[in-house]
Order: structure tokens, then sequence, then C-alpha cells
């Protein structure tokens, strides 16, 4: 199983509906991030959590929320989805700053 | 803040032949620097990373990275490709400190093209 999983791998979802995107680990981590992939721009941090309490913005976390439920769960919401929104999703995991980052398998998020 | 540069957005090159990865930093201290590897469809890959020490870094998959502090530059070398190694090639640096932003900042990526 993997360490860190996504849920779900492929959605589509149309212009102004709420998505839901659900990552969980097993790696025991208490930093949590989300990242945001296009073509050509490499990977832009979102947000990502110190602990349950503690959430930050990333670089870019203008239209999303996050959540954080359990120091193993880190959701990513996008309340009214927009098509400039369609990317590939990931979620990660790190033990402490600056330290190595993991990465789950992405989710394909598609706003038609 | 931090940044990452990779020039090359595509490198094609034979397979046997050796390969170059291009990767410059900017920050204000010794970051952390690590190089991911995404194959099609795939998430990211730890291929190697830099903390501190020996300034030459042994990778899976053979390949290596040297860190040069006087050239801002983290480069990502194998001796010799195989078709599998086609992907995409991430380069990123990561704040010493755990203060302000905090995760990695990536570059954009270099694409890999093996051929044969």
């Amino acid at each position: 199983d993997a360490d860190v999983t996504q849920t779900p791998r492929n959605r589509i979802t149309k212009t102004g509906k709420r998505i839901m995107l659900e990552c969980s680990q097993t790696k025991g981590h208490d930093r949590m991030y989300w990242y945001r992939q296009d073509p050509g721009l490499g990977l832009r941090l979102i947000y990502y959590s110190f602990d349950v309490k503690d959430i930050n913005k990333g670089e870019i976390s203008d239209g999303y929320s996050v959540s954080r439920q359990a120091q193993a769960k880190f959701s990513l919401s996008l309340e009214s989805a927009i098509p400039n929104q369609t990317a590939l999703y990931f979620c990660a995991t790190s033990e402490t700053a600056g330290n190595t980052i993991y990465f789950g398998e992405g989710s394909w998020l598609t706003v038609v | 803040a931090q940044s990452v540069t990779q020039p090359d957005i595509h490198i094609t090159v034979s397979e046997g032949a050796s390969l170059e990865l291009r990767c410059n930093y900017s920050y204000g201290a010794t970051p952390y620097l690590f190089w991911y590897v995404q194959s099609p469809g795939q998430g990211l890959q730890l291929l190697l990373k830099y903390f501190s020490g020996d300034t030459l870094v042994q990778g899976i998959k053979g390949f290596e990275a040297e860190f040069k502090r006087s050239q801002s530059s983290f480069n990502l070398r194998k001796p010799s490709v195989h078709w599998s190694d086609a992907a995409e090639y991430f380069c990123a640096v990561g704040a010493r400190s755990g203060g302000g932003a905090d995760g990695l900042t990536f570059g954009k990526g270099t694409h890999l093209i093996i051929q044969p």
C-alpha cells in the first residue's frame, strides 16, 4: 500500500461545483502539503500544515481551502471550481522542515 | 524567498550516452537540494538529496549530482542513460529554517527524451 494515498485519482467536475480531494498518510509525519502541477510551470505550493492546529497558505492559495482532520488526513477543497483549476494535484508529507518530501500519486482534476 | 531555475525545458539524448541536467538555485544560505523524477502518469520519486557534507551525492538508478556553492548549482548526471530514464525531472530547494514559507520550491522541470 502507498504511504501517501490520494482520492479520487481522477475527477471531472463542472464549473461552480464544490470538490474535495482527500489525502491520507501512514508515514507518521506531522507536515503535510498540497501542490498543484501545471505543464511548464512545475509544482506550486497551495497549502501546508505543520500539525492539526497549524495551517498555512502557500504560493497559490486563492480559490482553495484545506482541512487537517487528523495527523494522517489533509483534504483540499475547491468551493466553486473554475476551469483554470484544471490540473494535477499532489499531496505530500515530510518529517521536518526542509526534509525529504514524499508525494502521493496525484489526483487529476478537470473542471469543465 | 528561494527560487530554482532549470534552463532546459527539453533535452534529447541517445540511449547509452551521458546526461547532465542543469539546476541553479537562489537562496541566502546553504539550502537543502533535491532531484525528483516523474514518469508519465506517475507521482514524484526522489532521486537524491543534498543536506550537507560531501558535495557529490549518489542517488538511485545510477544518478549523481554535484553541489557547487560558488555557482549556486546542483546539476544531475548519469554516465549512460537507458530508455527507461525518459521522464520529467525536477530540481527543488528547501529552506533550512522552519520559519516562514515551508515545503520545497520546484523548478519548472526538464523533459528528457531518449533516442534509440
